[in-house]
């Protein structure tokens, strides 16, 4: 059992849909982080999250906007999606940002846009 | 964009015998941390080495440094099948967070 968890675990969607994937934890982080993973490709980052405040925005595109609204949860909504968007998208969080610290990973939810 | 490169990319193995993958990267380093992914699920750091230390270990995980060479390997002695997974290196080059292409191991049973 991984301490971030992720809803839904599966989504898919057309392009004119409107969701929402979510993301929590209660181990006190206060950096919070989504990546986005092709298939057998590592994960990239797409948005950090440092005590509540977006951080870093890795030139995502507008059809996918984020929100922290405490330090526990962690969205990303997502509008108009792409074919090319269907991908595993992964949550983490660590005590604070910084590369010394540790990632903890949710299971993600894999989403599939049509 | 990835920071490194791993290889091999693949591995197959048996089990009971050790498993080494390498780690390349491109920038200066305060740390390196090595995560495994199991299939279809998230992310699990296994260890993370400072750029001063040249060696780590954890349980069955050896980890070496060579900052000068920028490069990194993870040894896994005594595998088992459950160590089957895709292992993967992760520096910080700019603040956040990147990782190498991954090594997916295989360990036979």
């Amino acid at each position: 059992d991984t301490e971030v968890t992720q809803t839904p675990k599966h989504l898919v969607m057309g392009m004119t849909n409107k969701k929402s994937l979510k993301c929590e934890q209660h181990m006190g982080h206060r950096a919070m982080y989504w990546y986005k993973q092709k298939a057998k490709k590592p994960p990239e980052l797409m948005f950090v999250y440092s005590y509540e405040k977006l951080s870093i925005n890795e030139s995502v595109p507008s059809r996918f906007s984020p929100e922290c609204p405490n330090s526990s949860l962690l969205n990303l909504h997502l509008h108009a999606l792409q074919p090319e968007d269907s991908a595993l998208y992964l949550c983490a969080s660590s005590q604070i940002a910084g590369s010394n610290q540790p990632q903890h990973f949710g299971d993600g939810t894999r989403l599939s846009i049509l | 964009s990835q920071q490194g490169e791993e290889d091999p990319q693949a591995l197959s193995i048996q089990e009971g015998e050790n498993a080494t993958m390498n780690c390349s990267y491109k920038t200066s380093i305060n740390n390196l941390q090595w995560y495994r992914q199991n299939s279809g699920r998230g992310l699990v750091h296994l260890i993370l080495i400072r750029s001063n230390e040249r060696e780590k270990h954890s349980g069955r995980l050896r980890v070496t440094l060579d900052t000068s060479k920028k490069s990194s390997s993870l040894l896994i002695t005594a595998s088992r099948a459950a160590d089957t997974a895709s292992y993967f290196c992760a520096t910080f080059p700019n603040n956040d967070m990147r990782f190498g292409a991954g090594t997916r191991l295989t360990v036979k049973p």
